[in-house]
């Protein structure tokens, strides 16, 4: 049984438009974190939610954590091909990494 | 400062055979973890090390695989004999004691024919 689900699972855009991608579950997150995976490297921790309602900003990317933290979101604006990439979000399981990851968009921003 | 390193970034073994892959965490970390993505599937938690001691195993998925952390610095995870389903993508991964950040290797990638 898979906790997260994330939508869309593909998403292909053209360079400058917006996006926004999904993380859901139906248990609540303790904390929420969201990475990025390149073709070819691990992934890389973007961000961490942790308190209901949070938004935070990097650049051009803002992430939500829904009030009653089962859902977050990712909205990118005026996408670059540099954002091209595998988008993960995953839950902690406690106060370690023992990370429980969603499937993740993949995303293709064309120029 | 060197990430956290992986070796052999490729691998391809026939059923049967045994591979050993090797994890080198960024230095100092104490923390090390494994985890695996196969094929359609999300990225799963493996194991979890703390120095030499194993502080999690819950993610092995059967005695085929066996991991050590000799010493506290880097880990090795072994596969024998492999399966066709053991075929995926290994992540090693390591952070600080208290911290924040997790990083991970750039993965291996095994293949079971």
């Amino acid at each position: 049984t898979q906790l997260l689900e994330q939508s869309p699972q593909f998403l292909s855009i053209q360079e400058g438009e917006n996006l926004t991608v999904y993380c859901n579950s139906s248990s609540v997150f303790s904390s929420l974190q969201w990475y990025r995976q390149e073709p070819g490297e691990g992934p890389v921790l973007l961000v961490t939610v942790v308190t209901g309602g949070e938004v935070k900003k990097l650049k051009r990317l803002t992430f939500q954590f829904g009030d009653a933290r089962k859902d977050s979101s990712l909205h990118i604006t005026a996408a670059q091909p540099g954002d091209t990439g595998l988008y993960l979000c995953a839950m902690r399981g406690g106060s370690n990494y023992k990370l429980t990851f969603g499937k993740g968009t993949l995303l293709t921003v064309n120029p | 400062e060197a990430g956290v390193t992986q070796f052999p970034s490729h691998s391809v073994i026939e059923k049967g055979q045994t591979v050993t892959l090797r994890c080198d965490p960024i230095s100092g970390h104490d923390n090390l973890y494994w985890y695996r993505r196969v094929m359609g599937k999300e990225i799963k938690f493996l194991l979890h090390f703390v120095k030499e001691s194993k502080q999690d195993e819950s993610g092995m998925p059967n005695n085929r695989f066996l991991a050590e952390r000799t010493g506290g610095t880097y880990s090795t995870l072994k596969v024998q004999p492999a399966e066709l389903e053991d075929s995926g993508v290994y992540f090693c991964a390591s952070n600080p004691s208290g911290g924040n950040t997790i990083y991970f290797g750039e993965g291996s990638w095994l293949t079971v024919v």
